[in-house]
């Protein structure tokens, strides 16, 4: 069975610092492998994702993440962080291979704080 | 542009009782999706549907029945809530093509069962 884990519940960061938010999967096949944000009251927006090809993928506001199959991992990464960026993250992992590609799998969710 | 419309945003049931939850979507996506939200434990996926006219179970479906009514229409039924029912609703949609396709969310239903 997939699983997804993110090892921190709770990062802080200061305004301005770099930020890097782990994600672990473990999955039998190819993954598809995404990042969500949520704000607080919201639904989630996906920041990012990785299908295949190159493995380290751009999205949204600035984020970045690297896939490394070697580690089983996706990690989220970005070099300044901004006070809009607080809010929760989510990693998640599908089915390459099959048709219904929503059939997520979430990992727990990190939630960020920045310090002004 | 509304996306994914879930109603209601807010309720309180009691034990017992009955609801719908309902979802549109006006994307034209194939897919539709139900999760639930609790703290710690990121999104569960409780019914979906791949296509118009098909439903299948997700990782957490019991207490929960879903009905495709159309393809923009997904709604999720609780018969008799319970408090482990407690917990914010998001439903999802998406397309079903080679290379695969993220999920859209709606704002979610935050359900309280007393």
């Amino acid at each position: 069975a997939q699983s997804v884990t993110q090892p921190d519940i709770h990062i802080t960061v200061s305004e301005g610092a770099s930020l890097e938010l782990r994600c672990n999967y473990s999955y039998g096949a190819t993954p598809y492998l995404f990042w969500y944000v949520q704000s607080p009251g919201q639904g989630l927006q996906l920041l990012l994702k990785y299908f295949s090809g190159d493995t380290l993928v751009q999205g949204i506001k600035g984020f970045e993440a690297e896939f490394k199959r070697s580690q089983s991992s996706f990690n989220l990464r970005k070099p300044s962080v901004h006070w809009s960026d607080a809010a929760e993250y989510f990693c998640a992992v599908g089915n390459a291979g099959g048709t219904s590609y929503g059939k997520l799998t979430f990992g727990q969710g990190t939630i960020l704080t920045v310090h002004p | 542009n509304a996306g994914v419309t879930q109603t209601p945003k807010f309720q309180v049931l009691k034990t017992g009782q009955s609801m719908t939850l309902q979802c549109a979507q006006d994307m034209n996506h194939n897919s539709m999706y139900w999760y639930r939200q609790d703290p710690g434990m990121g999104l569960r996926l409780i019914y979906y549907s791949a296509s118009e006219g098909t439903t299948d179970k997700g990782e957490v479906p019991n207490g929960y029945n879903v009905s495709r009514l159309n393809k923009r229409e997904f709604s999720l039924r609780l018969e008799s809530a319970a408090p482990s029912q407690t917990s914010v609703y998001f439903c999802a949609s998406s397309e079903v093509r080679a290379g695969g396709s993220p999920l859209h969310f709606g704002n979610g239903t935050r359900l309280t069962v007393t």
